[in-house]
């Protein structure tokens, strides 16, 4: 069945290296996938996205790749800074849908 | 940009009692919105699809008759957890994605947290 997971469940980083974080996914279905970040006591905050017809999207700090030949997503962090500090989970959309499957989350640790 | 609200932002309850939380869309209309839980230290999980006009669709094993929605206007959907028990405390989370972009991009609130004693 559907499944979505995350390599590693925590990740710690010194402040200004570059973090990344993994994700797979099962459906192969999925033409959407997103990148949130979740700080403790909020909802989940939009970071990236990317359409199953790229490969590649850079934002402010951050690049999502996408790999659908072995469904893996990956979320790149340049220069890490301590307010990126937080739970990172990456969402896949169901078939066409707007509903999604979020992956169990990465906890990154930024530290001075 | 485009904003989701939700209300209550936390609420504790008796047991048996029920609870509504709404979500809103306060710059955009969204003909279908999503209800997540989220127990702590987990993942969102997706329990139900807030159609307005028509009935939710919801996730295998959630209790359509224990968590009511009805998405009433295309700003508006309400999550209504009837008799809750202890077990139904969690984070509730609701996301909409704006009618007129068609960018296929989701807004999230900002979670209601439920406690149920």
């Amino acid at each position: 069945g559907e499944s979505v997971g995350l390599h590693l469940p925590t990740l710690s980083v010194q402040e200004g290296d570059n973090s990344i974080i993994n994700c797979a996914y099962s459906n192969s279905a999925s033409d959407y996938f997103i990148w949130y970040k979740q700080e403790s006591g909020k909802g989940p905050q939009f970071i990236i996205d990317i359409r199953s017809n790229m490969d590649k999207r850079q934002g402010q700090r951050v690049t999502v790749l996408l790999n659908k030949t072995v469904k893996h997503l990956s979320l790149q962090i340049a220069a890490t800074q301590p307010g990126d500090s937080a739970v990172y989970f990456c969402a896949v959309s169901r078939d066409s849908g707007y509903a999604l499957n979020f992956g169990k989350g990465t906890s990154l640790l930024v530290t001075p | 940009g485009a904003v989701v609200s939700q209300h209550p932002s936390w609420v504790i309850c008796k047991s048996g009692t029920s609870v509504k939380i709404e979500c809103r869309s306060l710059d955009f209309q969204a003909t279908t919105m999503f209800w997540y839980r989220q127990f702590p230290k987990q993942s969102l999980m997706l329990m139900a699809t807030s159609n307005e006009g028509s009935k939710a669709t919801y996730e295998q094993g959630v209790e359509k008759d224990k968590f009511l929605i009805n998405h009433a206007s295309l700003t508006l959907s309400t999550l209504t957890v009837t008799s809750a028990h202890p077990e139904d405390s969690s984070f509730y989370i609701c996301s909409a994605n704006p009618l007129e972009r068609g960018t296929g991009e989701l807004f999230f609130g900002e979670g209601s947290r439920l406690t149920v004693l």
